[in-house]
């Protein structure tokens, strides 16, 4: 049972351009939701959360976009860079346990 | 990094022998997780750990044990390893300290392979 839904699976952007990417979700019992940054090699790294509380949050190019009625939220990264190629997995987390989203392989190309 | 150290950070195995991967931390904090990476499926949680000896199963735990003797380590067994357990294994650690969900920290990974 995927219980969170992670599309596109990859993703090509062209360099300053905008990357999306979408996360559904099914148990509203969740109440953290992480994207996290995975370079090749390397164990995910916490990109930037929010609390079903807002709508959005905004950490310099990342935005997360929260619908809690529509149980959907996503990513966008904005002026999208090279060194932002990478895998993103968005998540949601509820009573410490996280579930994660398959992943999008995301390649910025200049 | 949240001082997260896992070793070994490769292995190769064979199919039936024992296998054991040791997630340490330095930090105390009281959640510890196993997860396996695969292709097309993310990152899976196989077992948990809310405390010393306290241990629960995630939802991949077939074939797999765990023990928490200690704060700082974490345990992950292959009974008896498979090709179907190939895989990277990657060990976590909470920040939270209650019913509210904090950070999960992600340790380097072990890239395990099982012939």
């Amino acid at each position: 049972q995927q219980q969170v839904k992670q599309s596109p699976q990859s993703l090509i952007v062209q360099k300053g351009g905008i990357s999306i990417i979408n996360c559904a979700y099914e148990n509203t019992a969740f109440d953290y939701f992480p994207w996290y940054q995975q370079f090749p090699g390397k164990g995910p790294a916490l990109l930037i959360a929010i609390r079903p509380d807002v709508s959005e949050k905004k950490e310099g190019r990342f935005t997360i976009s929260f619908n809690k009625s529509a149980k959907q939220f996503s990513l966008h990264i904005m002026d999208s860079q090279p060194g932002d190629s990478a895998t993103y997995f968005c998540a949601a987390s509820w009573n410490q346990k996280v579930t994660f989203g398959i992943g999008t392989k995301l390649q910025v190309i200049p | 990094d949240a001082g997260i150290t896992q070793s070994p950070r490769h292995k190769v195995t064979e199919t039936g022998t024992p296998v054991t991967l040791r997630c340490h931390q330095t930090e105390n904090h009281r959640y510890m997780y196993w997860y396996r990476q695969d292709p097309g499926h993310g990152l899976r949680l196989i077992h948990y750990s809310y405390g010393v000896k306290d241990t629960d199963k995630g939802e991949v735990s077939d074939g797999y044990s765990v023990s928490r003797s200690k704060t700082e380590d974490f345990l992950l067994t292959l009974e008896s390893a498979t090709s179907s357990q190939t895989s990277v294994y990657f060990c976590a650690i909470s920040t939270g300290t209650g019913g509210y969900t904090d950070t999960q920290y992600f340790g380097p990974g072990t890239r395990l392979t099982v012939l």
